[in-house]
């Protein structure tokens, strides 16, 4: 089966503007994870929908970012006006439904905001 | 709250040498343990997982073992390769707080000839 997938690879912008991340889970994975590791830091846990729901949006730094999975397929994350300490690699997850399963992780995107 | 402690590095190892990382955790439940490994210009691949209490998680000659009563989770491997070279991830995840993954700050490997 293909692996969690994530678009684009590379985004560089400057600050102000507005990015979109997207991922694609593995088909029938109803959880879905975002991830960021910031320059030289951890990989912190942004959010978790369960299907189209967010079932928890602790990590989420601030009102900036805006994550979306309508009809509890792919997802996009929108970093709207991007700051220079948006920059790292945002990685997304998914597993299979209910809890205690085994997340995958996509390949990542890495963000550079000048 | 939940975190995760590793050896930071970088680590420098010839090929063939043992190699130990160090993980250690604090979890409020009864948590799941990961070891992720990150190869240059890839992303993040499960390398091995242990869900209890004595158990081994093994996986490429990669070992380590959940061990509660000292709360660590120590990556081995016998004898590394060169294309071992990469970032090693300790995790964790719990069911109490929606299965999200809490990574260590990872151990960056260098493997030479």
């Amino acid at each position: 089966e293909a692996g969690v997938t994530q678009f684009p690879s590379h985004s560089v912008i400057e600050k102000g503007q507005t990015v979109t991340l997207r991922c694609d889970p593995i088909s029938g994975h109803d959880n879905l994870y975002w991830y960021r590791r910031v320059m030289g830091k951890e990989i912190k846990f942004l959010l978790h929908f369960v299907k189209e729901s967010k079932q928890d949006e602790s990590g989420m730094p601030n009102n900036r970012f805006l994550a979306e999975r309508t009809g509890g397929t792919y997802s996009t994350l929108k970093v709207q006006p991007a700051e220079l300490e948006d920059s790292g690699v945002y990685f997304c997850a998914s597993s299979r439904p209910g809890s205690g399963q085994t997340q995958y992780f996509g390949p990542g995107t890495r963000l550079l905001v000048l | 709250g939940n975190s995760v402690t590793q050896m930071e590095g970088p680590v420098t190892l010839s090929e063939e040498a043992f190699l130990t990382i160090n993980c250690t955790y604090t979890a409020t439940g009864y948590p799941s343990l990961f070891w992720y490994v990150q190869y240059p210009g890839e992303g993040l691949q499960l390398l091995l997982k242990a869900t209890k209490a004595d158990d081994k998680g093994s996986n490429k000659g990669f070992e380590a073992t959940y061990r509660k009563e000292t709360t660590s989770f120590h990556l081995e491997k016998g004898s590394v390769q060169v294309s071992d070279s990469a970032v090693y991830f300790c995790a964790l995840s719990d069911r109490t707080s929606y299965d999200k993954v809490i990574f260590g700050p990872g151990t960056s490997l260098s493997v030479i000839p």
